[in-house]
């Protein structure tokens, strides 16, 4: 069974600073992994997403992740933090074993300080 | 081309009574999942279905059940509410579904409050 740990429910930086959010996952086949973005009272938005092609994958709004099979790793950066990037951050996995089930991680709520 | 649509966007049930929530997919999906989102258990896979059959099913009791329609719309009913089922309710489609790779486009959510 896959799984998703996000260390850290909470992060703060101050605004033009480095955002790196961290995921981890547990699968027994080779994953694909989503990051997706919850602002308040909205639904999920995708950020970017891993399927193989590229371990760098760049995604909306400057973020971009980096796998790392061998720290079975999949962490979410972005150079500089806006204001409007506050929200919710989730991690996601899914397999070939689980259809279109995601598997998410419990979330990292980022606030970005002026 | 118009995202997914969810209705009704709150709803205030007590407990004992039933509900069913809608999702239309964006146009040309056939791939429908639901999950439910609590502050205590997070986001939880509910079901998917695809041509009108429930492919997958997460780990919720039967009183959590699915349809799918011809035209690829959904709906979830929930009987017998309990407290517990207060929850944001999101519906995803994707276009072909199955294929763990398949980007899934969520709705603004249903959000259910039990009293």
């Amino acid at each position: 069974a896959q799984s998703v740990t996000q260390l850290g429910s909470h992060v703060s930086v101050s605004e033009g600073a480095l955002v790196l959010l961290r995921c981890n996952y547990s699968s027994s086949v080779p994953p694909y992994l989503f990051w997706y973005v919850q602002y308040p009272n909205q639904g999920l938005q995708l950020l970017l997403k891993y399927t193989s092609a590229a371990t760098l994958v760049k995604g909306i709004n400057g973020f971009e992740a980096e796998f790392k099979k061998s720290e079975t790793s999949f962490h979410l950066t972005k150079p500089s933090a806006h204001m409007s990037d506050a929200a919710e951050y989730f991690c996601a996995v899914s397999d070939l074993s689980s259809g279109d089930k995601l598997t998410f991680g419990t979330g990292t709520r980022l606030a970005v300080r002026p | 081309k118009a995202g997914v649509t969810q209705t009704p966007r709150y709803l205030i049930k007590t407990r004992g009574q039933q509900v069913t929530l809608s999702c239309s997919p964006i146009s040309g999906h056939r791939s429908v999942s639901w999950y439910q989102q609590t502050p205590g258990q997070g986001l939880q896979f509910l079901f998917e279905y695809f041509s009108e059959t429930q492919r997958n099913k997460g780990n919720f009791p039967g009183r959590f059940s699915g349809r799918q329609f011809s035209n690829s719309r959904s709906e979830m009913n929930v009987s017998t509410l309990e407290l517990g089922d207060s929850a944001l309710y999101l519906c995803a489609s994707s276009r072909r579904g199955g294929g763990a790779q398949e980007t899934q486009y969520f709705g603004p959510g249903t959000r259910l409050l039990v009293l």
